[in-house]
């Protein structure tokens, strides 16, 4: 089936860097443009990132733009978030997530398949 | 990014239609067909459950629909069940923005 596993979450410090990882399955990854949205503790969704199926076109939230990078292997049916200097309101279940729909910028707005989420928590 | 504006909470008696609302700008919900909506249900993965405004994924339900005018998208619950107490969240393409969530709607079924 259809299937989307992140893993890399943990607790972090302020200022440190960490990778989390979405391996799909069950459908041709290389086909679907990918998102990556966050939800704080008892918070609403936040979306995060966005890239192309080809890796080719990437788009950020403000909020981290400049510190996160969203990337993919294509290979290995895998996204990536790479998290740099890592802030304590970065602290949230991070879910990657499967574009559907129309394409605007290379990438689907929708997401119809999610993952069950990694947390990536803070430790002062 | 400004977040789009949903009511915190809505409600109804089972067999009821409830709507709820979704409000944005030109610059986003009211500048593009690209409104979605996600269901989540306590500690599970949002689901979604209306993209581009109004069309519906494989296997929801036709209870569920969607609309929009000008800067606000509406989601119509119809026939209300137990099953759909959760909370709901609407996005938007936004742009040079790209993408945006409401701050999400308690759905609680009296």
């Amino acid at each position: 089936q259809v299937q989307l596993v992140e893993s890399g979450g943990g607790v972090v410090q302020p200022g440190t860097s960490m990778r989390l990882s979405c391996a799909a399955s069950g459908f041709i990854f290389s086909n679907y443009g990918m998102h990556w949205v966050r939800q704080a503790p008892g918070k609403g969704l936040e979306w995060v990132a966005a890239m192309s199926k080809d890796g080719i076109n990437k788009y950020y939230a403000d909020s981290v733009k400049g510190r996160f990078t969203i990337s993919r292997d294509n290979s290995k049916n895998t996204l990536y978030l790479q998290m740099n200097t890592l802030r304590a309101e970065d602290t949230a279940v991070y879910y990657c997530a499967k574009a559907v729909g129309t394409m605007v910028g290379g990438v689907s707005v929708s997401s119809d398949v999610w993952g069950q989420g990694t947390t990536v928590t803070f430790s002062s | 990014q400004s977040a789009l504006t949903q009511p915190p909470s809505a409600s109804g008696s089972p067999g009821q239609s409830v709507t709820i609302s979704c409000t944005g700008t030109s610059s986003d919900v009211g500048g593009y067909d690209f409104v979605s909506w996600y269901q989540q249900h306590p500690g599970k993965a949002p689901k979604l459950m209306i993209y581009e405004v109004y069309k519906r994924p494989s296997g929801v339900p036709d209870r569920f629909s969607g609309s929009k005018s000008g800067n606000t998208a509406s989601l119509t619950v119809s026939g209300l069940q137990a099953e759909d107490e959760a909370d709901y969240y609407c996005s938007s393409h936004a742009g040079a923005q790209f993408n945006v969530f409401g701050g999400g709607t308690k759905l609680t079924v009296l």
